[in-house]
């Protein structure tokens, strides 16, 4: 099976700042990568589909970026509603594996 | 609007079985796939299967085959997700997601991400 990896696993950075979160899958999966958003005590929310396709509604601070083995979501002003744990998720074919997250704060 | 509204939460003892339910409402539920997805306390996001509400094909996690079967029930646009034979491990919030596909000229080439999750419904696995 696939695995996918992100870093960092918890990272923390004042308001405005760029942040940038990495996944990388252990085969190419193409183009077929979502992120998530998980705020505490909440549902997942989708982000980003298609590597780098904002999903309707969502901010358009966050970006993704890659293709093939490796990809990015960038939030490019760190606001604190930002504050959650991001999952990227493969979903070329099953098992459509989530990394392991990434905890996002605020400094 | 477009939502999926799950069962209430569960709690059972070991070696049993659970069944949990995801009713859709605001789209056309035929359209889509499931997905289940559960999140054990503290810990991240693991995808256990998916089904076409379409017709019925599944695919599932390989460590939960045997344990885990998805059905829909297209008449009342739901579906179910059962877990047999409960460990202590299997404690997590379980959501369910709406699949959407990615086509070309009408034809499905693939699943898509999960574009819609219900609420999420706790079951503990406790003697």
């Amino acid at each position: 099976d696939i695995q996918m990896t992100q870093s960092p696993s918890s990272l923390s950075a004042s308001v405005g700042d760029r942040v940038t979160i990495t996944c990388r899958a252990s085969q190419g999966i193409s183009n077929y990568l979502a992120w998530y958003q998980q705020k505490p005590g909440k549902v997942p929310k989708l982000l980003i589909y298609a590597a780098s396709t904002l999903q309707s509604g969502v901010p358009s601070r966050f970006s993704g970026s890659g293709s093939g083995t490796d990809f990015t979501l960038t939030i490019s002003s760190l606001q604190p509603e930002d504050v959650a744990t991001y999952y990227c998720q493969k979903y070329n074919s099953a098992p459509e594996t989530f990394g392991q997250g990434t905890k996002v704060e605020i400094k | 609007q477009v939502q999926l509204v799950q069962s209430g939460a569960e709690v059972k003892k070991p070696g049993a079985s659970v069944k949990v339910s995801c009713k859709a409402s605001g789209y056309t539920f035929t359209s889509y796939g499931i997905s289940w997805v559960r999140q054990a306390p503290g810990q991240g996001l693991e995808w256990m299967g998916w089904i076409s509400a379409y017709n019925g094909n599944t695919n599932y996690a390989q460590k939960l085959q045997g344990r885990v079967t998805m059905t829909t029930d297209t008449s009342t646009s739901t579906a179910y997700m059962e877990l047999r034979s409960l460990r202590s491990d299997d404690t997590a919030v379980y959501y369910c997601a709406r699949v959407r596909y990615i086509t070309i000229f009408g034809v499905v080439i693939n699943n898509d991400a999960f574009d819609i999750w219900g609420q999420g419904t706790m079951v503990t696995v406790s003697s």
